[in-house]
């Protein structure tokens, strides 16, 4: 069956705009994740949404990031006013049930986000 | 929450078995380990987890110590294609247990 898939792959832009990162989960799975990784770290942690809630966003850095899922499945990442700093590979995972900690989660490809 | 400690780096021959280590002395009685890698330009991808008793699957095995401080993920037969960066993740049922602290994990090179 298809996997996670994140779209575009690649974004670049310039300081100070704005830019939406698209999480497509696999079908039916009630959680997803969104993490952030910068070159030579391992993934960090930003949101996670439990259905159509956010049940945890405390990795979010600032107020220039948000993220809904209105209908459950979808998500978007959206940054405002993109600063040189935020250029990451933005992960998205997602898993079937609530998060528990036997759960496996299952990643998409990532978008490489370049801000110049 | 409970840290783990893995070499930074590791190497090995293709076609031989590799013992990743991790050290977790913090782990609580309800942590669960895991184990995810990372091939180049790749999202993470799960590899196994384990509570307390040894688990084998498809892809690799881990041994889990007596006392729970430390497990090591065993590939039975190094291939070119395992060559990643090799999380070792305790996971809790707090309120964060559901994110993975990846770490900086251990990057494993195959060399033919």
């Amino acid at each position: 069956g298809a996997g996670v898939s994140q779209t575009p792959s690649n974004k670049v832009t310039e300081k100070g705009k704005y830019v939406e990162l698209r999480c497509d989960p696999i079908s039916g799975h009630t959680a997803l994740y969104w993490y952030r990784q910068s070159l030579g770290q391992g993934p960090e942690f930003l949101i996670y949404f439990q259905g159509t809630g956010a049940a945890d966003d405390s990795g979010l850095p600032n107020d220039r990031f948000f993220a809904v899922r209105p209908e459950g499945s979808v998500s978007t990442l959206k940054i405002q006013r993109t600063e040189r700093g935020d250029s990451a590979v933005y992960l998205c995972a997602s898993s079937p049930t609530s998060g528990h900690r036997g759960d496996t989660q299952y990643f998409g490809p990532g978008t490489r986000l370049t801000v110049l | 929450d409970a840290k783990t400690t893995q070499p930074n780096s590791m190497e090995s021959n293709e076609e031989e078995p590799v013992h990743l280590p991790c050290n977790h002395s913090t782990i609580s009685g309800t942590d669960y380990i895991h184990w995810y890698r990372q091939l180049p330009s790749q999202g993470p991808e799960y590899v196994i987890h384990g509570l307390t008793s040894n688990v084998n699957n498809r892809m690799a095995s881990l041994a889990i110590a007596e006392d729970r401080k430390s497990s090591t993920l065993i590939l039975h037969r190094a291939t070119l294609r395992d060559a990643a960066v090799y999380y070792c993740i305790l996971r809790d049922d707090s309120n964060s247990g559901y994110a993975l602290n990846f770490g900086k994990g251990t990057s494993l090179l195959v060399t033919p």
